[in-house]
């Protein structure tokens, strides 16, 4: 399967617990986006990202959240002290070239805070 | 600011029909839109994208009008099928500013055998 991998599938953490979540980006694609998705809506921008390289983190919350993609392996999304608010479906993207590529999604994370 | 937004929340059909989605964008910004086909536990499927140098672009059973002067897109599914019932969102990105997608909340489509 060369498309966008997610892991895991669902993940229930406790309230204050971290939450850490992965992206494999399709072969040959070198920018990454995550976005949120809660029920019934649409999704939300969080950070772009290269190799390396944070580019664009404007819809990230300033605290508790950060992103990275190193230069080898997945990129992480990590959630600090999770509180029920962040209950939602983080998915991925990824193009191959940057913002002026088609962004292909992974299946998503489900987060589930209790 | 700018914002996506779509008319109908909910569209029934008839299998058969042709299914026509609309949304609305407000940021004269924009010049690239994407329709994605997003199923009940999976992540949004790229369906068609259109540019802003262009009206009309087919696909393969479903066609992206664009008309810039109202800030109006929308999508056409020819002979809608049981597989198509789906939450569809318009999605439209900026040559300026943010780089990401800017998504719409989302058409329910469904189609009724």
């Amino acid at each position: 399967n060369a498309g966008v991998m997610q892991n895991p599938r669902h993940l229930v953490r406790r309230r204050g617990q971290e939450a850490r979540l992965r992206c494999s980006p399709m072969k040959g694609h070198s920018h990454v986006y995550w976005y949120r998705q809660l029920p019934e809506e649409g999704l939300k921008f969080m950070v772009y990202l290269q190799k390396e390289n944070i580019i664009d983190e404007s819809g990230m919350p300033k605290e508790r959240f950060s992103a990275e993609f190193p230069k080898e392996g997945p990129s992480i999304l990590r959630i600090q002290q999770v509180v029920r608010g962040d209950s939602a479906a983080y998915f991925c993207a990824s193009s191959q070239k940057g913002h002026q590529e088609t962004q292909y999604f992974g299946p998503g994370t489900r987060l589930l805070v209790l | 600011g700018e914002s996506v937004g779509l008319h109908l929340p909910t569209l029934s059909v008839q299998e058969g029909d042709n299914s026509i989605i609309n949304c609305a964008y407000s940021n004269s910004a924009s010049d690239y839109f994407i329709w994605y086909k997003q199923e009940s536990g999976k992540g949004p499927q790229f369906i068609i994208d259109i540019r802003s140098n262009m009206d009309k672009r087919q696909g393969q059973r479903v066609t992206v009008l664009l008309n810039k002067t109202v800030k109006h897109l929308s999508l056409q599914i020819a002979a809608t099928q049981p597989g198509d019932s789906a939450v569809y969102f318009c999605a439209e990105r900026s040559y300026t500013g943010r780089r990401a997608l800017t998504f719409g909340s989302g058409t329910r489509l469904q189609v009724q055998p």
